[in-house]
């Protein structure tokens, strides 16, 4: 099963910030948190993953709480290309494991 | 660019037929994956390798086995197609190892079993 919630969807205008939340209440110490994003009809993509400090790349900025309880992807400035699936997933990192898909949440972009 | 491909984006078979999907990376990467996806039951890993000759067994692995003969290429096979394994299949890819960790999908088969 998941370890992580998600709410089902989302919207968000164009330009604007997409601000997308995750619980995952019961991660681990050696957990990471990662996100994944699947636009309609393509494979799945990788986006950001982190510990517990926040991280940021060219995609994206995540925002992990000092609890770890909770975390937030943030697409600064979101285009009608980002309206996709986004998955959060917890996982130890930098091994074999599978990555276990929960439902995701839909971020619907609109002009 | 990083690539993972995938034989065929669509695909129709018949109940009985034997079915290869094939995947090939460009990566070097160690480990490949194959997945299933369905509506309302998300990603669900059907056989994994991390070595070439080796394989191992996911979550739903009845109906399927799995061929890696080269470090680029994992192959799924269906013995014998059913309706119930229509689905969209994914293959995966990667190389463990700080700092990005990521799977590397393709794009997908739509298989379809009449």
């Amino acid at each position: 099963d998941a370890k992580t919630t998600q709410p089902t969807s989302m919207d968000c205008a164009e330009g604007r910030a997409a601000n997308l939340p995750c619980n995952h209440s019961t991660i681990s110490g050696n957990e990471y948190v990662y996100w994944y994003r699947q636009i309609h009809s393509q494979g799945p993509q990788y986006i950001i993953h982190g510990l517990k400090n926040n991280e940021t790349n060219e995609m994206a900025s995540l925002i992990i709480t000092e609890d770890r309880k909770s975390s937030t992807l943030i697409l600064p400035h979101a285009t009608l290309r980002d309206t996709a699936v986004y998955y959060c997933i917890v996982r130890v990192a930098y091994n074999t494991d599978k990555l276990i898909f929960g439902t995701g949440t839909r971020l619907q972009v609109f002009p | 660019d990083v690539k993972v491909t995938q034989s065929s984006r669509y695909l129709v078979k018949r109940t009985g037929e034997k079915v290869f999907l094939e995947c090939v990376q460009d990566m070097d990467h160690e480990n490949m994956f194959w997945y299933r996806q369905d509506p309302g039951l998300g990603l669900r890993l059907i056989y994994f390798s991390y070595d070439v000759k080796m394989k191992e067994k996911g979550d739903i692995p009845e109906g399927y086995s799995v061929s890696r003969e080269k470090k680029e290429r994992f192959s799924l096979i269906l013995e014998s197609a059913s309706t119930n394994q229509t689905s969209m299949y994914l293959c995966a890819s990667s190389s463990p190892g700080p700092p990005r960790d990521e799977q590397y999908f393709g794009p997908g088969t739509r298989l379809t079993v009449t």
